[in-house]
């Protein structure tokens, strides 16, 4: 299947500060990417979609100033966390879809712990 | 917008025997319907995957069944053993490339 990797695995940092997550689509050209929070024993919430070089879609509910989203390319979207609480300590995963009725595929999550 | 619900949220079997995880879905445009499976702290893994035009798929332990009508979809696991043991998400996606809509997961035990 397609690779999808995502940087750093593991974070903490301090409240307050700002933290860059990094999706990348390996081996295939990723038309769409999607940012998930997911919470201990919990589902997949869906934060936003992005597309290559247009604005994210966030769901409702999600702040877009906390939560920024950028897909520079086919293969790169990055979710920065700005001015992070320790209420955003969580597991965040990015997903990837080609063009056509395929399946998502997952980085490997990054666990973020903001102290 | 599509709402997936997915039952039981908890399953425990004994090695060998089947589990069987359930999800209704409710928009009817939905053409498209994943399995993940996510071990702890991991990412979640497609497993199989199942198109509106088909009413069943397998792939040697796992099967996938469609009702399009009844807006249903199951897992089965055959044989289980030990190593199924994690957490089961279903899916739906109404147009290609568009977003997964999951639902709640189930947890599944396998007890050898």
């Amino acid at each position: 299947g397609a690779v999808v990797s995502q940087h750093p695995s593991r974070v903490i940092c301090k409240s307050g500060t700002s933290v860059k997550i990094e999706c990348r689509s390996l081996d295939f050209q990723a038309t769409t990417m999607f940012w998930y929070r997911q919470f201990p024993k919990k589902s997949l919430m869906l934060m936003a979609t992005s597309n290559e070089g247009s604005k994210a879609t966030y769901e409702q509910g999600v702040e877009k100033d906390k939560f920024l989203i950028n897909h520079a390319s086919l293969t790169l979207s990055t979710l920065t966390v700005t001015s992070a609480h320790p209420e955003d300590s969580s597991f965040y995963i990015c997903s990837a879809r080609t063009a056509g009725p395929t399946g998502a595929f997952f980085g490997q999550g990054t666990r973020l712990t903001v102290v | 917008g599509e709402n997936v619900e997915q039952h039981p949220s908890t399953l425990s079997v004994q090695e060998g025997d089947s589990a069987v995880i359930k999800c209704t879905y409710s928009d009817s445009a939905s053409n498209y319907f994943p399995w993940y499976k996510q071990e702890l702290g991991k990412r979640p893994q497609l497993i199989i995957d199942i198109r509106s035009n088909v009413g069943e798929k397998k792939d040697q332990r796992i099967a996938v069944t469609l009702n399009k009508t009844a807006k249903h979809f199951s897992l089965h696991i055959t044989e289980t053993q030990p190593e199924d043991s994690a957490v089961y998400f279903c899916a739906a996606s109404i147009l290609s490339g568009n977003k997964l809509v999951f639902g709640a997961g189930t947890i599944l035990r396998v007890k050898s």
